[in-house]
Order: C-alpha cells, then sequence, then structure tokens
C-alpha cells in the first residue's frame, strides 16, 4: 500500500536557524512527489514538484531533493514568515495522490 | 499558475441543514476535480473525485447520498453535505490536477471551515 511519512510532526526553530523535513514514502510507481506549504485555515500552496531521483529544485530559502525512498525540504535562514505547515505528497502513475500528515514549523524571531 | 477559487470560506449551519461548497477553476477548464476533508493537525483525505459529465467516485467510507457532489461545467464543481451533523464539522478542500498546464501539480481552492452547531 501506498504510504507518505512525514517527519517531525512539528519543528521550532530560531530565525536564521537551518533545517531539513522529511518526507518517507513507498509506491507502486512514482509519477511524481510535490511539497505543498499550507498556512492555517487555507488551503496548500503548491511548492515543488519532483520527478525522479537525484531531482533538486529551489526557491528562495528552500530546496528540495528526492531518492528513491524519501525527500527533503531543507530550510536556509529561515524568516518567521516561513513558519507554516509543509505538506509532502506522492502522485503514482494511477494519478492516485496521498498525502503526509505535515510537518509544523515555527520560526521564531 | 491555475486558480481554483473555493466559496464560502466559513459556514456555520445548524444540524439537520444541508450546505454547498462550490470550486471554480477560474482560468482553465478542470474535467476533474478532487474533494478533501482535513481534520486538525491531520493530512488531507481524499473524500471523492467528481468527472464533468459523470458521476463522481468517492473513496471507501464516504457516504454517497450525505456528501452529494456534482460537476455541473468544466469549471464548476459543488459539494453539498447534507443533513449535516456536528461530527461533519471540518475543513473542506477542493483541487484541480495542473494538467492542463503541462504539469501534473495539483492546484488547491482556499478551503472552507464547515462548523455545524
Amino acid at each position: 500500500e501506498d504510504q507518505v511519512t512525514q517527519s517531525p510532526e512539528a519543528l521550532r526553530l530560531q530565525e536564521g536557524e537551518s533545517s531539513s523535513l522529511n518526507c518517507s514514502y513507498t509506491v507502486s510507481g512514482l509519477r511524481g512527489l510535490f511539497w505543498y506549504r499550507q498556512d492555517p485555515g487555507k488551503g496548500p500552496e503548491f511548492l515543488f514538484t519532483l520527478y525522479s531521483a537525484g531531482e533538486e529544485k529551489e526557491k528562495e530559502r528552500l530546496k528540495a531533493t528526492l531518492t528513491k525512498k524519501e525527500s527533503f525540504l531543507h530550510i536556509t535562514a529561515p524568516k518567521p514568515e516561513d513558519s507554516a505547515t509543509y505538506l509532502c505528497a506522492v502522485q503514482a502513475v494511477d494519478n492516485d495522490m496521498r498525502f503526509g500528515a505535515g510537518t509544523r514549523l515555527t520560526v521564531k524571531p | 499558475g491555475a486558480v481554483v477559487s473555493q466559496h464560502p470560506s466559513r459556514v456555520i449551519c445548524k444540524s439537520g441543514t444541508s450546505v454547498k461548497i462550490e470550486c471554480r477553476s477560474l482560468d482553465f477548464q478542470a474535467t476533474t476535480m478532487f474533494w478533501y476533508r482535513q481534520f486538525p493537525k491531520k493530512s488531507l483525505m481524499l473524500m471523492a473525485t467528481s468527472n464533468e459529465g459523470s458521476k463522481a467516485t468517492y473513496e471507501q467510507g464516504v457516504e454517497k447520498d450525505k456528501f452529494l457532489i456534482n460537476h455541473a461545467s468544466l469549471t464548476l464543481s459543488t459539494l453539498t453535505v447534507t443533513s449535516a451533523h456536528p461530527e461533519d464539522s471540518s475543513f473542506y478542500i477542493c483541487s484541480a490536477p495542473g494538467g492542463a498546464f503541462g504539469g501534473t501539480e495539483a492546484f488547491f481552492g482556499q478551503g472552507t471551515r464547515l462548523t455545524v452547531v
């Protein structure tokens, strides 16, 4: 069965303290792995799509990487406005999309 | 990128009444819309997939008669929670696949916070 596990469940950082969020997955045929940001009371906002192992994508302070078993979202020198829940989702070749429970990131000034 | 508009953002209703949530694709045609339910601090759970011109596909355990889905056009899908009860209170989110723009990512609506009192 396809599974997506995100860790840690919650992460508190000081402003400027870099860290990484993990997304471990098992899927029968990966079509794509997605990272989303979700603010409280809002719908998820698309960040990245990764398609194959070794692929990396960057956007401002965020960098996403992918292996055959997991993906990391690296946050470099985070700012308080980076505080949000970060969701990982995998899409199988049958187009089913499965979401992880998310990592709640809090960045303190 | 694609824009999906969901309305209303918040709704409070009395037990036993029905509530309709709309999801519109503003700048593209969506033959498919996904409806999710999200509990506090939990992941998105797919409830059903609506398809323009045909019946919606419901996930196991989701009551078809309680959560009525209609995909009226290529830009509009609706979810109606019928005879709502307090346990139906949740955050409901729609999304459309971004295949229309050549990508595979999904674009989400803003979500609807439903509170049944």
